[in-house]
C-alpha cells in the first residue's frame, strides 16, 4: 500500500496568509494526487484533482502543485471559512490511501 | 441535483451484521465507479472499499473477508455488507463518487460527490 505523509499536522494562521500544505507518498504517483477539505460534521468536499487542477466552483486561491513524491497544497490568502482539515489522497493504486490530514486553526 | 444519501447505521454488537445503503440521484449511477470511506470520530479518512461500472469489488486489508461491497445499477444504489464487526469498524461511513478526467489511456480519479454519512457504532 502507498503511504501519505503529510506535513504539518496542524498549523495556525492569520485570515490573509498564504499557507502551504506538503504531501508526500512512498512511492512514485505521477500526478494522481488529490486534495480534499473537511468541516466539522460535514462531507469532505473535493477541491483538486490530478494535482494541480481546481475542481469546478473551488476558489483560485488554492492551487496545487507537484508530481512524483512531492506535492504541495496552497491557499495563497486563506479566508474566514477555510479554516478546516486539509486530505490529500493517492488515486495511483487501490488502496486510495488518504494522508492523515492537516487541521487549519485561526491564529 | 447531483446527490447520494446514506442509510443503514446503528448500533451493533461485536460480531454482528450491518448493511449500509447508498442512493444516489441527479446522476447516471451506472457509469461510475464508487466507494466506501469511514472517519473514526476525531481520526482521519480511511478509503474501505470500491466497486467499479463491471462489478469488480476492492477492499482494504482491515475489512476484507467481513464487508462485501455491491451495487444495483436499477436501483441506483450502492451496498456496504458488513459482517463480524468489531469495535474498530465503528465510524461515520461515507459513500463518495468516482469522477474521472481526461482522455485517450490517461485518466485521473478523485471522490467528487459524497453522501453526508452514517454513523455505525459497534458496542455490547
Amino acid at each position: 500500500d502507498i503511504q501519505m505523509t503529510q506535513s504539518p499536522s496542524s498549523l495556525s494562521a492569520a485570515v490573509g496568509d498564504r499557507v502551504t500544505i506538503t504531501c508526500r507518498p512512498s512511492e512514485t504517483i505521477s500526478k494522481y494526487l488529490n486534495w480534499y477539505q473537511q468541516k466539522p460534521g460535514k462531507a469532505p468536499k473535493l477541491l483538486i484533482y490530478a494535482a494541480s487542477t481546481l475542481q469546478t466552483g473551488v476558489p483560485s486561491r488554492f492551487s496545487g502543485s507537484g508530481s512524483g513524491t512531492d506535492f504541495t497544497l496552497t491557499i495563497s490568502s486563506l479566508q474566514p471559512e477555510d479554516f478546516a482539515t486539509y486530505y490529500c489522497q493517492q488515486s495511483y493504486s487501490t488502496p486510495r490511501t488518504f494522508g492523515q490530514g492537516t487541521k487549519v486553526e485561526i491564529k | 441535483e447531483v446527490q447520494l444519501v446514506e442509510s443503514g447505521g446503528g448500533l451493533v454488537q461485536p460480531g454482528g451484521s450491518l448493511r449500509l445503503s447508498c442512493a444516489a440521484s441527479g446522476f447516471t449511477f451506472s457509469v461510475y465507479d464508487m466507494h466506501w470511506v469511514r472517519q473514526v470520530t476525531g481520526k482521519g479518512l480511511e478509503w474501505v472499499s470500491g466497486i467499479g461500472v463491471g462489478g469488480d469489488t476492492y477492499y482494504s486489508g482491515s475489512v476484507r473477508g467481513r464487508f462485501t461491497i455491491s451495487r444495483e445499477n436499477a436501483k441506483n444504489s450502492l451496498y456496504l455488507q458488513m459482517n463480524n464487526l468489531r469495535a474498530g469498524d465503528t465510524a461515520v461511513y461515507y459513500c463518495a463518487r468516482d469522477g474521472s478526467w481526461g482522455s485517450g489511456s490517461n485518466y485521473y480519479y478523485a471522490m467528487d460527490v459524497w453522501g453526508q454519512g452514517t454513523t455505525v457504532t459497534v458496542s455490547s
